[in-house]
């Protein structure tokens, strides 16, 4: 079975470009969770779709970031326009309908993104 | 909102050595707490987790304990091998449906 996978794996932009990130999760997990990496802090919570809902979108950083999971399949997190302290590395992570968070989350590769 | 903190940020151990990881929280209705690992060029993956009705698990060379009323939990890794070396995470629940991870450790185990 293939597990979560995200493109690209990695992304230069400058700094007012758009990037838009993708992650496909494990094919019928219902959750779907963005998180991001800051260079040596936590693992920081975006947000979290159950199918195509939004279910907490809490930690999205503002306006210029907007998610979407049309059809509850795979999801996108776009940056428009990106700033120098969006760099960082984007996770994605899937987990099968259920108890949400107390199910076993599995994560993709991440795409590490550097704004200049 | 949920805070968990990790300690120490980077740890360096001789090969065979115990390393010894450990995380507080704040959520005290938090009630699942996994341990991620992290190798270079890959995404976390799940090496152990402890639900809150019980105080320790164990899986081989790593263990993990639960102090609910401290509201701490640790990583025991016995035995150290040079592959175990990576970033570890740790992590807890927050609002009964997400999770709050740690700021990672960074071990290193020395041949």
């Amino acid at each position: 079975e293939a597990g979560v996978t995200q493109f690209p794996s990695h992304s230069v932009i400058e700094k007012g470009q758009t990037v838009t990130l993708r992650c496909d999760p494990i094919s019928g997990h219902d959750n779907l969770y963005w998180y991001r990496r800051v260079m040596g802090k936590e693992i920081k919570f975006l947000l979290h779709f159950v199918k195509e809902s939004k279910q907490d979108e809490s930690g999205m950083p503002n306006n210029r970031f907007l998610a979407e999971r049309t059809g509850g399949t795979y999801s996108t997190l776009k940056v428009q326009p990106a700033e120098l302290e969006d760099s960082g590395v984007y996770f994605c992570a899937s987990s099968p309908w259920g108890q949400g968070a107390r199910e076993t989350q599995y994560f993709g590769p991440g795409t590490r993104l550097l704004v200049l | 909102g949920e805070n968990v903190e990790q300690h120490p940020s980077t740890l360096s151990v001789q090969e065979g050595d115990s390393a010894v990881i450990k995380c507080t929280y704040s959520d005290s209705a938090s009630n699942y707490f996994p341990w991620y690992k992290q190798e270079l060029g890959k995404g976390p993956q799940l090496i152990i987790d402890i639900r809150s009705n019980v105080g320790e698990k164990k899986d081989q060379r790593i263990a993990v304990t639960l102090n609910k009323t401290a509201k701490h939990f640790s990583l025991h890794i016995t035995e150290t091998q040079p592959e175990d070396s990576a970033v570890y995470f740790c992590a807890a629940t927050y609002n009964n449906n997400d999770m709050r991870f740690g700021a990672g450790t960074r071990l290193t185990v020395k041949p």
